[in-house]
Formats: C-alpha cells, sequence, structure tokens
C-alpha cells in the first residue's frame, strides 16, 4: 500500500529565516506530487505540483520555491521566511501517467506541517 | 478567478437530520468532481467522487449529485452524525498535458449539533 510522510509537522521560524519542508510517498513510482497551502480562514491554494524528477510547475508567484530530487520526494523552500508564509502546508500525490492514469484518482494528502513565521 | 466556489463558509445541522454542501464551479473541462474532509490540523482525507458524465453517486450516507447544465454540485450527508463535522471541500479536476490539475474550493465548515 501507498503511504505519505510529511515533516517537520510544526515548525515556528524568525521571519528571513530558511525553511525545508520534505515529503515522500511510498508504495507507488512516478507519483504526480503536489504542494498546497491552507492559509487561515481559506481554501486550499495550490503552490507547485511536479509530473517527474526535476519538473516543477508554480501556480503562483511566491517567496517558496520546490524541488524534486527523487522520485518520490518533493522539497519546499524559502531561502527568506516572510510573516505571510505562515500556513498548514500539505503534500499530496495521486498516480501519474503509466500508474492508471484518471481523473477519477484520488489526491492523497500528507498529515500536514504548521509552519508559524514570527 | 476562483473556478471553484463554495459560497457557504459555514453550516449547522442537527443531529439526525440531512446536510447539504454546496458547490459551484465555471470550468467546462473538469472532468471529476471530489469530496473531501477535513480535521483541524490534519491533512484532508477523500470522501466521494462523481465523473462529469454521471449526476448521481452515492456511498452510504453520503450522495453527490452533479448538474452540469447549471455547473453546480451538491453533498448530502443522510442522517447527519456529530462525527461528521468538520470543513468540507469541493475539488474538481481537469487534464493539462501530462498532468492533472486539482483546483479546490475554499471549504465549508459543518457542524453537527447532537
Amino acid at each position: 500500500s501507498q503511504t505519505i510522510h510529511q515533516w517537520p509537522a510544526t515548525l515556528v521560524q524568525p521571519v528571513g529565516s530558511p525553511l525545508s519542508l520534505e515529503c515522500t510517498v511510498e508504495g507507488t513510482s512516478n507519483p504526480n506530487l503536489y504542494w498546497y497551502r491552507q492559509a487561515a480562514g481559506r481554501g486550499l491554494q495550490l503552490l507547485f505540483y511536479s509530473v517527474g524528477i526535476g519538473q516543477i510547475s508554480s501556480e503562483v508567484p511566491q517567496n517558496l520555491s520546490a524541488s524534486r530530487p527523487q522520485d518520490r520526494q518533493f522539497i519546499l523552500s524559502s531561502k527568506k521566511l516572510l510573516l505571510s508564509d505562515s500556513g498548514f502546508y500539505l503534500c499530496a500525490w495521486r498516480k501519474g501517467i503509466g500508474q492508471g492514469f484518471s481523473g477519477a484518482n484520488v489526491l492523497t494528502f500528507g498529515a500536514g506541517s504548521r509552519l508559524t513565521v514570527l | 478567478d476562483q473556478q471553484v466556489k463554495q459560497n457557504s463558509p459555514s453550516l449547522s445541522v442537527q443531529e439526525g437530520r440531512i446536510s447539504i454542501l454546496n458547490c459551484d464551479y465555471t470550468n467546462s473541462m473538469f472532468d471529476y468532481f471530489l469530496w473531501y474532509k477535513k480535521y483541524p490540523a490534519e491533512g484532508p482525507t477523500f470522501l466521494i467522487s462523481i465523473s462529469s458524465i454521471k449526476d448521481k453517486n452515492e456511498d452510504g450516507r453520503f450522495t453527490v449529485f452533479l448538474n452540469k447544465s447549471a455547473k453546480h454540485l451538491s453533498l448530502h450527508i443522510v442522517p447527519s452524525q456529530p462525527g461528521d463535522s468538520a470543513v468540507y471541500f469541493c475539488a474538481a479536476t481537469e487534464r493539462v498535458g501530462g498532468y492533472q490539475k486539482v483546483t479546490f474550493g475554499i471549504g465549508t465548515k459543518l457542524q453537527v449539533i447532537p
């Protein structure tokens, strides 16, 4: 069975400090990977998605970046955090091409990482 | 431009009654619609989905209805239980090249009162 791991679960960082959130998926290959953010009182905003190693697409311009160094590893980073980066960050995966790719495939989320920037 | 809209930020329902959560969309290219349930400090979990070629899908207490002409879908929970209290997100998918783009609404917070 497939599992998704996301860490750290909570993080308190000062403004201007760097950020690294990591996500790994087990039990599948070539997944589509996603980073979402849920800010206070708002819905789920798609930040980045990836269809393969080194292939990253950004949905919104921001202070963050993403990388996919391995097939099942997705990293969210920032060089200098802003107050507005605070939120609940969610990694997610779903089956990609060659794995029963379908619009019906469920997007499975990790447990989330709560980031507070002070 | 919000392509998936949940216009009710919150809903309160008595235990045992029906909960109806609504969602509207604007993109005709969406091919699947999904509902997710989210508890505080947890990731969303999948609840139920419907293909754009269907008008109803049922799974136990949960039924999703799709009205393509009105670009509207709804989630019915019957009977509602206190454990159903959570934020419900409507989502829609469209294929963009080799990628399935998933767009979420802002969510509706459901409170089921015992």
